[in-house]
């Protein structure tokens, strides 16, 4: 398998623009997690999935902020509009059966700048 | 309510000497507990965790850690660094309770190998 696959792997926008993350699970694994890093505030947790189905969004800073998951391969984390404090590494993680026992496997990250 | 403190930001030690990463939880519950590695400009990759199996945990790379539960410490430590060793890490706790599958991360600590 090629692992969690994210894309835009960089992305600079301007301040009030949509955004776009994307993110293709493992095969077969069925929980889906959305992740925030920044220097100030460490890796936060915004989102997750189990089966398609949102569980958990209370990490999710703002009504600015919406994640979808149509399909078992596939995620979208948008932001609109965007501001300058979004600029941070967002990461998608999958899991097989448990996000809390099992082994979480971490995308590369999408690295975003918003000017 | 679970936390995880990771007692130092930065570590340095030399190549070829032992490594020790100090972290301790707190957890309501019976918790599980990761080592989790990053290196520069990647996602998280797993070195090694704990579900209530056996205290001592081996994992990738020559890490280990021990679960001392009357200390509430999950220390992650390596008897002899390579400079591939550098890297952030991070100790993670959950609560293993069905129905929370959220993960809680610690701040970090960066490890660095001098030559």
């Amino acid at each position: 398998d090629a692992g969690v696959i994210q894309s835009p792997r960089h992305e600079v926008t301007e301040m009030g623009q949509e955004v776009t993350l994307r993110c293709k699970p493992i095969s077969g694994h069925d929980y889906l997690f959305w992740y925030r890093q920044t220097m100030m505030r460490g890796l936060e947790l915004l989102i997750y999935f189990n089966n398609n189905v949102p569980i958990d969004d209370s990490g999710m800073p703002e009504d600015r902020f919406s994640a979808k998951m149509p399909n078992a391969s596939f995620s979208t984390l948008k932001i609109q509009p965007s501001e300058p404090r979004d600029s941070a590494v967002y990461f998608c993680a999958s899991s097989l059966y448990s996000g809390s026992t099992d082994t979480q496997y971490f995308g590369p990250g999408t690295r975003l700048t918003v000017l | 309510a679970q936390s995880v403190t990771q007692l130092d930001s930065h570590v340095s030690v030399s190549e070829g000497t032992p490594v020790l990463l100090r972290c301790n939880y707190s957890s309501s519950y019976s918790p599980s507990l990761f080592w989790y590695v990053q290196h520069p400009n990647k996602g998280l990759q797993l070195l090694l965790k704990y579900t209530s199996a056996a205290t001592l945990v081996k994992g990738i790379n020559g890490f280990e850690a021990e679960f001392k539960k009357s200390e509430t410490s999950f220390h992650l430590t390596k008897p002899s660094a390579h400079m591939s060793d550098a890297a952030e890490y991070f100790c993670v706790v959950s609560l293993s309770n069905f129905g929370n599958e959220k993960l809680t991360f610690g701040t970090g600590t960066r490890l660095t190998i001098i030559p």
